[in-house]
């Protein structure tokens, strides 16, 4: 199964981009890569998923690389509700997501 | 409903208990899963259910955990004789479809129940 690698913290200061990378460098072809995030004692909340294009929906765009080994989310402009750990997951081929132990973003009023 | 409904919230119970943790999935879905997470921990994979077909119990980490799905909808993950190691988030999941790969989006989770073995 293919693994991914994030920064364990990250701080955003209101009103700006968040940014948050992701590395997953043995992804393989048909592999897709999805972001989810968890607000505390709440279950995890899906937020995006792509293939090899760019990505773009209500609450965030995904940035993938050409090579696909790496990712980035972005939320446009962070508020303090998205104060959240940010998983990112890729596919394992069939259904059971390797989910690490995610970004924990704080966003900073 | 609405969501993914678990029940109870929280639980308590005595090591060498058995315990049961219900899920209720977004009608409709035929894709149901359950994972765990331990404090401060990722989501751990357990068991699958795809329909009608036979549930991938791969990630169940011993035989005291079982679970099944009854008519396609509720699912209950069954621990017997429960340990301290088990405390933690049980997190269930459920989707239109099995491989996220081609669904046109991600699970469903609901809010968890957070046991405790004493």
């Amino acid at each position: 199964d293919a693994k991914t690698t994030q920064p364990p913290s990250m701080d955003c200061a209101e009103g700006r981009a968040a940014n948050l990378p992701c590395n997953h460098s043995t992804i393989s072809g048909n592999e897709y890569v999805y972001w989810y995030r968890q607000i505390h004692s709440q279950g995890p909340q899906y937020i995006i998923h792509g293939l090899k294009n760019n990505e773009t929906n209500e609450m965030a765009s995904l940035i993938i690389t050409e090579d696909r080994k790496s990712s980035t989310l972005i939320l446009p402009h962070a508020t303090l509700r998205d104060t959240a750990v940010y998983y990112c997951t890729v596919t394992s081929g069939t259904y059971k997501y390797i989910f690490g132990t995610g970004t924990r973003l704080k966003v900073l009023a | 409903g609405a969501g993914v409904s678990q029940s109870p919230s929280n639980k308590v119970t005595e090591k060498g208990k058995d315990v049961e943790l219900r899920c209720d999935p977004i009608s409709g879905h035929t894709a149901l899963y359950w994972y765990r997470q331990s404090l401060g921990q990722g989501l751990e994979f357990l068991i699958y259910f795809q329909g009608n077909s036979a549930p991938d119990k791969s990630g169940l980490p011993s035989d005291r955990f079982s679970a099944e799905r009854t008519g396609g909808s509720v699912s209950t993950l069954t621990i017997q004789r429960t340990q301290q190691e088990d405390s933690a988030v049980y997190l269930c999941a459920s989707s239109f479809t099995g491989p996220p790969y081609s669904s046109y989006g991600g699970y469903t989770f609901g809010s968890g129940t957070r046991l405790t073995v004493v």
